[in-house]
């Protein structure tokens, strides 16, 4: 079975600084999608960002970025220029590609934003 | 553009009486619909998922239970609820695509 393990339960950064949250993940299958999700205060879960294990290019969407390293099974979240309003608890989560529907999520990471 | 719908958004109920949470999705067709539960300081656990109407598979054997009526309404139902049924419920779709999972406002149920 998959697991998903972020090993910061908490980060915090001051704001316009970079952040990089960690993921770390196992699996035996080749062909898989990476995901992180950003759930703020509400708790509605938010998609930041995804990535395909296919893709060799690492997943990039405006001040969101990852560093995805296949072989080491890690998928790293970089938030440049962070703004309070990034202040939440993010999940990595995986799925497989062909196997079964389900998102494994890890446990969570809080980030809080300091002005 | 696709929307999703949770109700209620809020739910507080005694032990043993009956639940009916209720998901719809807006804007697409034939869509994979997923039930989760997030229990307090956790993540999130896969409860049913659906691939079509009246298909319904679980991953949790407990006192839930999923119902898909029609194509873009997901249904979350128990009898008898318990004291371990409180908790964060979300509601997620996923489109043709097939890779990515989109999630609705979420429920807070106490069950007291």
């Amino acid at each position: 079975a998959q697991t998903v393990t972020q090993s910061q339960p908490e980060m915090s950064v001051q704001e316009a600084e970079t952040v990089t949250l960690s993921c770390t993940y196992d699996t035996s299958e080749s062909d898989y999608y990476l995901f992180w999700y950003k759930q703020p205060p509400s708790r509605q879960m938010i998609l930041v960002i995804r990535q395909e294990a296919y893709k060799q290019q690492n997943a990039t969407e405006n001040r969101f970025s990852v560093n995805f390293q296949k072989a080491a099974k890690s998928f790293s979240l970089k938030i440049s220029d962070s703004q309070l309003g990034d202040a939440a608890m993010y999940f990595c989560a995986y799925r497989s590609a062909v196997y079964n529907y389900k998102l494994t999520f890890g446990k969570g990471t809080l980030l809080t934003v300091n002005p | 553009s696709q929307t999703i719908h949770q109700w209620p958004a809020t739910l507080v109920q005694p032990v043993g009486s009956p639940l009916s949470l209720e998901c719809t999705v807006e804007g697409t067709s034939n869509p994979n619909l997923y039930w989760y539960r997030q229990a307090a300081g956790r993540g999130l656990q896969l409860l049913f998922y659906s691939v079509g109407i009246g298909q319904i598979s679980s991953e949790v054997p407990q006192n839930l239970s999923a119902s898909r009526p029609q194509d873009r309404q997901f249904i979350l139902s128990s009898k008898k609820l318990l004291l371990s049924d409180s908790g964060f419920y979300l509601c997620a779709w996923e489109g043709s695509g097939r890779e990515t999972q989109y999630f609705g406002p979420g429920t807070r149920l106490l069950v007291l």
